[in-house]
Order: structure tokens, then sequence, then C-alpha cells
């Protein structure tokens, strides 16, 4: 079955720090990948996504990159804020009549001031 | 443009009481809907999802049920509630395509 491992939390930076979240995934044929973000009592915002290999989805400074022979879709930001501390949520999903989303564990990031 | 809303945004039950969360779409036609749980410190679970009214499909056998009476209304059920049942619950819903899903604002439920 699908399956979306992310690095476990939490992960503390400070202000303007890089950020990195690892994202790997197990799938058949052609996923699309999506990273969700979910502040404190929220629900989940769409961050980004990519729809095939080699596509970069990019929001808010947030950049990942579809690497379908790594299989993975990691998080990057270049320097981060306070107004990022988030749980980010990386899945998968396929274009199908179910649309179904799988995602993985979520990663709690809090950068300090 | 599209709306879900999804309501209370807060309950406190008492185990053995029934639940009933709801779960509205505005703005779309006949999108697929979800019911996705969240435990303390975990990640999200997929309890049901349906492609369409009276369809519904479960993931996780357990003593929650879910009903879509109406295109764009998904509703969330149980007869009992369990100390278990206590989490935060999402809807979401999401078009043919693109494949990405809208999430509501969640319902903190609190099992006593």
């Amino acid at each position: 079955g699908n399956s979306v491992t992310q690095m476990e939390g939490p992960v503390t930076l400070s202000e303007e720090a890089f950020l990195t979240i690892n994202c790997t995934y197990t799938a058949t044929g052609y996923p699309s990948l999506f990273w969700y973000v979910q502040y404190p009592g929220e629900g989940l915002q769409l961050l980004l996504k990519a729809t095939k290999a080699d596509d970069k989805g990019s929001n808010k400074g947030f950049e990942a990159t579809y690497r379908k022979e790594t299989t993975s879709f990691h998080l990057e930001k270049g320097s981060v804020q306070v107004s990022d501390s988030a749980v980010y949520f990386c899945a998968l999903s396929y274009n199908n009549a179910g649309n179904m989303l799988t995602f993985g564990g979520g990663t709690r990031l809090m950068v300090k001031p | 443009s599209q709306t879900i809303h999804q309501w209370p945004a807060t309950l406190v039950q008492p185990v053995g009481s029934p639940l009933s969360l709801e779960c509205t779409v505005e703005g779309t036609s006949n999108p697929n809907l979800y019911w996705y749980r969240q435990a303390a410190g975990r990640g999200l679970q997929l309890l049901f999802y349906s492609v369409g009214i009276g369809q519904i499909s479960s993931e996780v056998p357990q003593n929650l049920s879910a009903s879509r009476p109406q295109d764009r209304q998904f509703i969330l059920s149980s007869k009992k509630l369990l100390l278990s049942d206590s989490g935060f619950y999402l809807c979401a819903w999401s078009d043919r395509a693109p494949p990405e899903a809208f999430f509501g604002q969640g319902t903190r439920l609190t099992v006593v």
C-alpha cells in the first residue's frame, strides 16, 4: 500500500535558520505530492504541491521538489520565522475517484526568536 | 469560491453519549468528502470517505459511522462514545482533479 514517512519532531530552530523537513514515500505509479501546514488549534492548509516528477512546489518561501528517483519530497525554507511554527504534514494522492490523501505522521516545527 | 464549514469547534461529551458532527461544503458540486481523526501528538487517520450521496467507505472499523444525506453534507456519528474517541476531527473535501483536499477548522472532541 501507499505510505508516507517524515522525520519525527519536534524540530527546533532559531529565527532565520535554514529548514529541511524530510519526506519519503512508497507508492505505485505517479502520485501527486503535497505539504500541508497546521497552525495551533486549526485545520490543515495546503502549503504547496507537485503533480509530476521534477516539479518544484513553492509558496511563502517554502519549496519542495518531487524526486521520483529517491521517492522524496523534502520541504525547505531558507530563513524561518517565528510565525512558521506549526505542524507540517507530507501527503500523497492519486487523481482517481477517491482522491484520498495518505499523510505522514507530521513534524512539529518550533522557531525561537 | 468554495468554503467548508465544520461544527462544533469544541465538544465535551460523557462516555456512552451519542455524537453528531456536521460538515457542509459550499461553492462546488459532487465533491469527495472525508473525515479524518488526529489523536493528540499524532498524525492523521482517515476514517471515512464518500464519492457521492449515500456512498460511504470506511477505512477503520470502530464505533463511529458516517452519512451523506445531501451532496454537500457529511455527518460523523456515534451511538455511544468511548474514551478513545477523543481527538481532533477534521472534515475535508476535494474535486475530482486536482487531487488536493481542503480542510475545515476541525472539532476538538473530549470524551470524559
